[in-house]
C-alpha cells in the first residue's frame, strides 16, 4: 500500500500555534484528511484537502498542500488543551477505494 | 507490529443475505475496536465502537439490529450486516486500539457488493 508518514509526538504551550506534518507517497490522491481522536473515542474528521487546492482554513485550523512535494500540514491557531488528542492524516486515491492512514501524532498541549 | 486484518477483503452477495466481517489484531490485544464505513468518495464514518466483552455503542443512525457487533476476544471483533440490500454496499474498515494505549491501527478494509 502506499504509505503516509507523520511524527509521532508534537508538545506545545497553550495559546500557541500547532504545526502537523504529514507525508505521503501516492501521487494520485485525491483527497487529503485530517481526523482527531481523542481517548477512547473513534476517529473524528476535522478537515479535508482535495488535491487541486493549496490551502484551505476552517477557523483555527489550516491545511496546507504541497504536491510537488506530497506533504500535507495541520495548523491549529491558539491551541488549547483541550486540543490535545491524537491527530491523524489519510488520503485516499483517485478511485476512493482505499483510504491509507498515517501513525498519528500525539498532541500534547502543555497549560 | 500492530497489524490489523480483515477478512474477506471484498464481499458480493445477493439481497436479503447476511454478511460477516472479520477484523483481527495480529500480534497485540486490542481492548477497542471501532468500525468505520466508506461511502464513495466520502469521508470514514464511525458506525460503532466495540470493547471486548461487552456491547458495543453505537453511533447515532446507526441501526444495531442491521449491523451486528461482536467483539468475541482481545484479538477479534466481528460485523455482521443482516439481511443485506444494495444500499448496504460500502467499504467497511476497522481499527483496533492495544491494551493501555490510544493509538489505533487500522485494517485494510472490507468491500460489500449487495446485488
Amino acid at each position: 500500500g502506499e504509505d503516509v508518514e507523520q511524527s509521532l509526538f508534537l508538545s506545545v504551550r497553550e495559546g500557541d500555534s500547532s504545526v502537523i506534518n504529514c507525508t505521503y507517497t501516492d501521487s494520485s490522491s485525491t483527497y487529503l484528511y485530517w481526523y482527531k481522536q481523542e481517548p477512547g473515542a473513534g476517529l473524528q474528521l476535522l478537515t479535508y484537502i482535495f488535491s487541486n487546492m493549496d490551502m484551505k482554513q476552517d477557523q483555527r485550523l489550516t491545511v496546507l498542500l504541497n504536491k510537488k512535494d506530497k506533504h500535507l500540514s495541520l495548523r491549529i491557531a491558539d491551541t488549547q488543551t483541550g486540543d490535545s488528542a491524537i491527530y491523524f492524516c489519510a488520503e485516499t486515491s483517485n478511485t476512493g477505494n482505499q483510504f491509507y492512514f498515517g501513525t498519528g501524532t500525539s498532541l500534547t498541549v502543555i497549560p | 507490529g500492530a497489524v490489523v486484518s480483515q477478512h474477506p477483503s471484498w464481499v458480493i452477495c445477493k439481497s436479503g443475505t447476511s454478511v460477516k466481517i472479520e477484523c483481527r489484531s495480529l500480534d497485540f490485544q486490542a481492548t477497542t475496536m471501532f468500525w468505520y464505513r466508506q461511502f464513495p468518495k466520502q469521508s470514514l464514518m464511525l458506525m460503532a465502537t466495540s470493547n471486548e466483552g461487552s456491547k458495543a455503542t453505537y453511533e447515532q443512525g446507526v441501526e444495531k439490529d442491521k449491523f451486528l457487533i461482536n467483539h468475541a476476544s482481545l484479538t477479534l471483533s466481528t460485523l455482521t450486516v443482516t439481511s443485506a440490500h444494495p444500499e448496504d454496499s460500502s467499504f467497511y474498515i476497522c481499527s483496533a486500539t492495544p491494551r493501555g494505549r490510544e493509538t489505533q491501527y487500522f485494517g485494510p478494509g472490507t468491500r460489500l457488493l449487495v446485488l
